[in-house]
């Protein structure tokens, strides 16, 4: 079966690093994508993923490792406004995205 | 740019009745998704076009039909609600399906009692 796999919660101070880890197992694969979602919005995107490595991207970073089945987002300098749930898809060999149930990030002063 | 609207924003429908959800985008993307969020569940994909004219079956399509007469609407409807259907569902869309960022509607919330 399909599965993605993220933790529920964590928590985090502002300014400090927070380190968000996803594990998936997809029919196929063709990109790990993180999306934010801040309670009672849309999800928006943050980054995608198709080769192993890290992408650097501002305050956010996002790394694939293929071979693991492993991604994780990396948000530096924490502020406030980055509490919220973080959603990790895999596009699996159809082109649909596969939804892990969201970590929701605590941010505290 | 609007992007994607939803209506309504929230509605509350009593079991047997029927509803459609509106979507519309401004894009002119050829993709779009209807997904259904529940508390503790990843999204969870519902019916899919990939371009006007043409209809997909997601992962929990059942109770639920779409439509795509043109590229911008997106239609979802409920034929006869039940309570199991209470969600918040999303409307989204792509430029095209292979390897597209998905760009996501406000939602609309439904509670069916």
């Amino acid at each position: 079966g399909q599965n993605i796999d993220q933790p529920t919660e964590m928590t985090a101070t502002e300014g400090a690093i927070v380190q968000i880890n996803c594990t998936y197992q997809t029919s196929g694969f063709n990109g790990l994508f993180w999306y934010q979602q801040h309670a009672g919005e849309a999800p928006t995107f943050l980054s995608y993923n198709v080769l192993d490595g890290l992408e650097e991207k501002g305050r956010f970073s996002s790394f694939l490792s293929r071979s693991k089945g492993y991604s994780y987002l990396l948000l530096k300098e924490l502020q406030m406004k980055d509490s919220a749930s973080y959603l990790c898809a895999s596009m699996d060999s159809n082109y649909q995205l596969i939804w892990g149930a969201g970590t929701k990030l605590i941010i505290k002063p | 740019t609007a992007g994607i609207t939803q209506a309504p924003t929230s509605q509350i429908l009593a079991a047997g009745r029927s509803m459609t959800l509106r979507c519309t985008q401004d894009m002119r993307h050829n993709a779009m998704y209807w997904y259904r969020q529940d508390l503790g569940l990843g999204l969870r994909l519902i019916h899919y076009s990939n371009t006007a004219g043409t209809t997909g079956k997601g992962e929990v399509p059942d109770g639920y039909s779409v439509s795509r007469a043109n590229t911008d609407d997106f239609p979802l409807t409920l034929a006869s609600a039940v309570p199991s259907q209470t969600s918040v569902y999303f409307c989204a869309s792509s430029s095209s399906t292979v390897s597209d960022t998905q760009y996501f509607g406000p939602g609309t919330r439904l509670t069916v009692l």
